[in-house]
């Protein structure tokens, strides 16, 4: 299993532009998350989704879109790049445990710079 | 305030001491998750406990419902176990986690 894989690693983008960070698994997990984490700041939730078709915003969901058309794959779409979205971005997922997420399965992270 | 707070922020030690990093939150969970994040960058799981204790090598967990906190607990400290130590918790009834600020570790050999 490759677990959990995020492309691309490395990312610059100008003000305005947009762009897809794609992130898959293949545990078969139900849910995936977005996270940013910035300096001092700790992992904050962008969007999650607790199976296909369904998605739910988190705590810093301004400027960013997601779906969930598959099981395997949960892309972000960033719309229009802002300097305050550079930030390193982490995918995870996590097979349901009970009545929520279990253990979390973390991909290897995206460093976006926006100029 | 935050909902999970982690102390120490940082914490530098020597090689073979007994760490003990701190988690309290200040409302109802289900779950408790500890990550370690390295200095590459990756995060992998080293926990996810709802009562009691667990070990897995020389990392042991331990939560107490009632006081709403958690620790890990390091035994015989290792340079290669400097890292970010990183508390989350699932909220009772809600489908996400909220995350602690780290506390990051270094061990001088």
């Amino acid at each position: 299993n490759a677990g959990v894989t995020q492309t691309p690693k490395f990312q610059v983008l100008k003000t305005g532009q947009s762009m897809t960070l794609q992130c898959a698994q293949d545990m078969n997990h139900e849910y995936m998350s977005w996270y940013r984490q910035d300096p001092g700041m700790g992992l904050r939730l962008i969007h999650y989704s607790v199976g296909a078709g369904i998605t739910d915003q988190g705590e810093v969901p301004n400027g960013y879109n997601v779906s969930r058309s598959t099981t395997e794959d949960f892309p972000l779409r960033l719309l229009s790049a802002a300097p305050s979205q550079t930030s390193v971005y982490f995918c995870a997922s996590n097979k349901r445990q009970g009545a929520g997420p279990g253990e979390q399965y973390f991909g290897p992270g995206t460093r976006l710079t926006v100029t | 305030k935050n909902e999970v707070e982690q102390s120490p922020q940082n914490l530098t030690a020597q090689e073979g001491e007994f760490i003990t990093i701190n988690c309290s939150y200040s409302v109802g969970i289900s779950a408790l998750h500890w990550l370690q994040q390295h200095p590459g960058g990756g995060i992998v799981s080293l926990f996810m406990l709802s009562s009691g204790k667990k070990k897995h090598g020389r990392l042991i967990a331990t939560i107490n419902i009632q006081e709403k906190h958690s620790s890990l607990h390091i035994t015989a400290s290792h340079p290669r176990d400097s890292a970010v130590y990183i508390c989350a918790v699932r909220i009772q009834g809600a489908q996400k986690l909220v995350f602690g600020q780290g506390t990051r570790l270094t061990i001088n050999p």
